[in-house]
């Protein structure tokens, strides 16, 4: 089985709707963040989190929002999708480290949203 | 200037051959440095972390030049797996003052022809 899991794998829906992406780990790491990644441009972060009482936006955090509701859930929320939210979406997770530019980051598989 | 540059390639190098890449970093305070590895539509893994006085794994070497800001990989006797997009990837670290996560190259495209 897989270490982070990411529900659902594609979704497509409409302007103006609400979607929640949700992420899922075995691995017991505190550490977990979410990226879109968009031709052209790599990977965003666009927030992460080190425990479940800590949220913190990243670099693209407008129009999205996140909930950690346990260790192992990390769920990013579109509260009024819009086209140019169209993308590539990763959850990952990393383990604690005393310098924490060094952890390693595991990815979960994506979730291909397309926002008409 | 970008933060973290690549070349995005594509590099179509034969089976067999010797293929190095670099990337530059705009941030002098960086303090980690990665490798990671994405194929088609599939998410990214890590490929090798880099060190200072650089290191190698199986046909895979990762050098840093601190002074030049740049990091490079070199893959010798390239397989046809090893095609894929390779991900240049740095991080200040809290004593460098970032705590907003990595940042990554747009990737360099590697495609190993038979």
């Amino acid at each position: 089985d897989a270490d982070v899991t990411q529900t659902p794998r594609n979704r497509i829906t409409k302007t103006g709707k609400r979607i929640m992406l949700e992420c899922s780990q075995t691995k017991g790491h505190d550490r977990m963040y979410w990226y879109r990644q968009d031709p052209g441009l790599g990977l965003r972060l666009i927030y992460y989190s080190f425990d479940v009482k800590d949220i913190n936006k990243g670099e693209i955090s407008d129009g999205y929002s996140v909930s950690r509701q346990a260790q192992a859930k990390f769920s990013l929320s579109l509260e009024s999708a819009i086209p140019n939210q169209t993308a590539l979406y990763f959850c990952a997770t990393s383990d604690h480290t005393p310098d924490w530019g060094t952890d390693t980051q595991y990815f979960g598989p994506g979730t291909r949203l397309t926002v008409l | 200037r970008k933060e973290v540059e690549q070349d995005p390639g594509p590099f179509n190098v034969p089976e067999g051959a010797t293929v190095a890449f670099n990337c530059t970093y705009s941030n002098s305070a960086s303090q980690s440095f990665f490798w990671y590895r994405q194929d088609c539509r599939k998410e990214p893994k890590l490929l090798m972390s880099v060190y200072s006085s650089g290191n190698e794994d199986g046909r895979f070497t990762a050098q840093l030049n601190r002074a030049s800001q740049y990091i490079s990989l070199l893959i010798r006797d390239s397989k046809l797996s090893d095609s894929a997009t390779y991900l240049c990837v740095v991080n200040v670290g809290i004593s460098g003052g970032g705590a907003d996560g990595l940042t990554f190259g747009k990737g360099t495209h590697l495609i190993i022809q038979p």
